[in-house]
């Protein structure tokens, strides 16, 4: 068990450029979360699944942002013509079936938009 | 937006003091969680509380809730430098997503 991993750790881009973020999750743990975290502000809640289903999008997901988990493995959030207030540390937490009150989160995706 | 705010939003101390940070929310809950975070890292789970708890040890943690005044408290007691990061308080509501809400966090600063 290596806990939640996330690629990249750190995305410069530029305005208007797609980007896409990846998360693997602790192995059997059914729920994954994304969540955002701007600069000294507590993460917000974006979106969750279990297994492969989205069940919940907050209102911050616009349009602009789609999330997957295809096989109710590892998930993939992607930012299209990305702004520059979409520049902050985006976060991915999993939970097991057995014990959904705790989440275990990653080391985050940073992403600056110039 | 977030639903709890926290006080203070930064503390200095010297090491082997108390650090005492406050939690408030809005709606009601099926518990609340404290988390903690180093700089540019991700969020470590650290203490849970159920609704129908009062107060909860672990360690040199303790965690109080009062679900009447809608307010939760973390003490580090005999604080060290290495306890130096964010604490975010979280709540998850009464539903099945079990996603947090988490509040604006207190930075703290254990000073050797």
């Amino acid at each position: 068990d290596t806990g939640v991993s996330q690629n990249p750790r750190h995305k410069i881009t530029k305005r208007g450029q797609n980007v896409t973020f990846r998360c693997d999750p602790i192995s059997e743990h059914n729920r994954l979360y994304w969540y955002r975290q701007t600069l000294g502000q507590g993460p917000e809640f974006l979106t969750y699944f279990q297994n492969e289903a989205q069940l919940e999008k907050s209102r911050l997901l616009s349009d602009r942002f789609s999330a997957e988990r295809p096989k109710g493995s590892f998930s993939t959030l992607e930012i299209q013509r990305t702004e520059q207030g979409d520049s902050a540390m985006y976060l991915c937490a999993s939970s097991s079936p057995g014990s959904r009150e705790t989440q275990y989160f990653g080391p985050g995706t940073r992403l600056l938009v110039l | 937006s977030q639903q709890g705010e926290e006080d203070p939003q930064a503390l200095s101390i010297q090491e082997g003091e108390n650090a005492t940070m406050n939690c408030s929310y809005k709606t009601s809950i099926n518990n609340l969680q404290w988390y903690r975070q180093n700089s540019g890292r991700g969020l470590v789970h650290l203490i849970l509380i159920r609704s129908n708890e009062r107060e909860k040890h672990s360690g040199r943690l303790r965690v109080t809730l009062d679900t009447s005044k809608k307010s939760s408290s973390l003490l580090i007691t005999a604080s060290r430098a290495a306890d130096t990061a964010s604490y975010f308080c979280a709540t998850v509501r009464m539903d099945s997503s079990y996603k947090l809400i988490f509040g604006s966090g207190t930075r703290l600063l254990v000073r050797p």
